[in-house]
Formats: structure tokens, C-alpha cells, sequence
């Protein structure tokens, strides 16, 4: 089973401070996704990445930069957490553009 | 631009009850077409997916079939259990292989 680890289940920060998820998998998918979940908008796509130092912008970047240095680590930073940036942060990969999604768990963001 | 519409949710129903959660979308082209559920605590999973019209997909005893005339993809389930309480989302992949979902439909089964 293809496994997507997410660092922290709940993460708590204040306004300003820059933070840090992570999502490790034990495959060696190329396809990496940052994604955010809120009530009654489903999921909207943050960045992606297809390969090792490449990353493309989704649908809402403003705010996020991600960094992918290994195969198996995709990194989404809030250079600067803001109160609206709380939300469920999912992570995910697929092996290619055909392969359906698998997530990790999630990481519930509340910046206070 | 493409798009997915769920029907609102929470959607309540008894044990053994016949569940429907209706999904259409807005797409250039012939898109594949999903259907995710996310149990509580939980990151989401595949449930079934259909790549042409008239396809049927089929997991765990869910059903949707895609169609073109009427732009749909409905899930359907014959007899629904306490476990099947999640959170549905509907969505497709288009062109550019992104996927675009729906808001997401929570289903609350009570025994």
C-alpha cells in the first residue's frame, strides 16, 4: 500500500510566523500535490510538483511556496501565516497523470 | 471552464436506506470522472471512477455511471451501513490531467 505521511495532525500558530508542512511517501511517485480542504469548496489545489526541484503553481499559491530538494518530500511553506490561511492541508501523489490520488491524513492548520 | 456540482449536504438516512448523492459537471471534452470518500479522521481514497460514457463504476457496493447526455454521475448505493458515513467528493480530471472537485457531500448514516 502506497503510504502518504503527513508530519503533524494538528498544528497551531500564531499571525506572522512562518510554517512548515510536511508529507514524506515510501514510493517512488513523481507526482506530489499540496492541497487545501475547507467547508463547501471541496478541495483547491495549492502547488504541485512533477519531478524533483519542479514545482507548478495551482489554483491558490498566493501566500504558499513549496520546496521538493528529494523524490520523497514535498514541503508547503507559509512564508508568513495569516488567520485565513486556517484550513485541513491534505498532501498527495500519484505515480503518474493517469493513477488515481492517494492522501495522507491531513494536517488541521488554526492560525491564531 | 470545467467545473463539478454536488448536492448539498449533510445528507441523514436510516441504515439500509437507498442513498443517492447527485453529481454534475461542466467540462470541454470527454473528461474521467471520480467519486472520493474521506472517513472521519482520515485522508480521502478512491471509491470508483469511469473513464468514457456509459461506463459503470463499482466499489463496495456503490455505483455511478457516466453520462453524457445528462452531464451526471450520481452514486448510488442499494443498502447503505453506519460505516458508509464519510464525506463524498465528486470530481474530474480534465486535459491538462488536474483534478477538479466538487464541495464534497457528508453522508451521517444512524443505525
Amino acid at each position: 500500500d502506497v503510504k502518504v505521511t503527513q508530519s503533524s495532525r494538528y498544528l497551531v500558530k500564531r499571525t506572522g510566523e512562518k510554517v512548515f508542512l510536511e508529507c514524506v511517501q515510501d514510493m517512488d511517485h513523481e507526482n506530489m500535490f499540496w492541497y487545501r480542504q475547507d467547508p463547501g469548496l471541496g478541495l483547491r489545489l495549492i502547488y504541485f510538483s512533477y519531478d524533483v526541484k519542479m514545482k507548478e503553481k495551482g489554483d491558490i499559491p498566493e501566500g504558499y511556496s513549496v520546496s521538493r530538494e528529494k523524490k520523497e518530500r514535498f514541503s508547503l511553506i507559509l512564508e508568513s501565516a495569516s488567520t485565513n490561511q486556517t484550513s485541513m492541508y491534505l498532501c498527495a501523489n500519484r505515480p503518474d497523470s493517469n493513477s488515481p490520488l492517494h492522501f495522507g491524513n491531513g494536517t488541521r492548520l488554526t492560525v491564531t | 471552464g470545467n467545473s463539478v456540482t454536488q448536492m448539498e449536504g449533510p445528507v441523514t438516512l436510516s441504515e439500509e436506506a437507498f442513498l443517492t448523492i447527485n453529481c454534475t459537471y461542466t467540462a470541454t471534452g470527454y473528461p474521467s470522472l471520480f467519486w472520493y470518500v474521506q472517513y472521519p479522521g482520515e485522508g480521502l481514497q478512491l471509491l470508483l471512477k469511469a473513464t468514457k460514457a456509459d461506463d459503470k463504476g463499482s466499489n463496495k457496493g456503490f455505483e455511478a455511471t457516466y453520462r453524457k447526455e445528462t452531464t451526471s454521475f450520481h452514486l448510488e448505493k442499494g443498502s447503505v451501513q453506519v460505516s458508509d458515513s464519510a464525506v463524498y467528493f465528486c470530481a474530474l480530471r480534465g486535459s491538462n490531467y488536474q483534478l477538479i472537485w466538487g464541495a464534497g457531500t457528508k453522508l451521517i448514516i444512524k443505525p
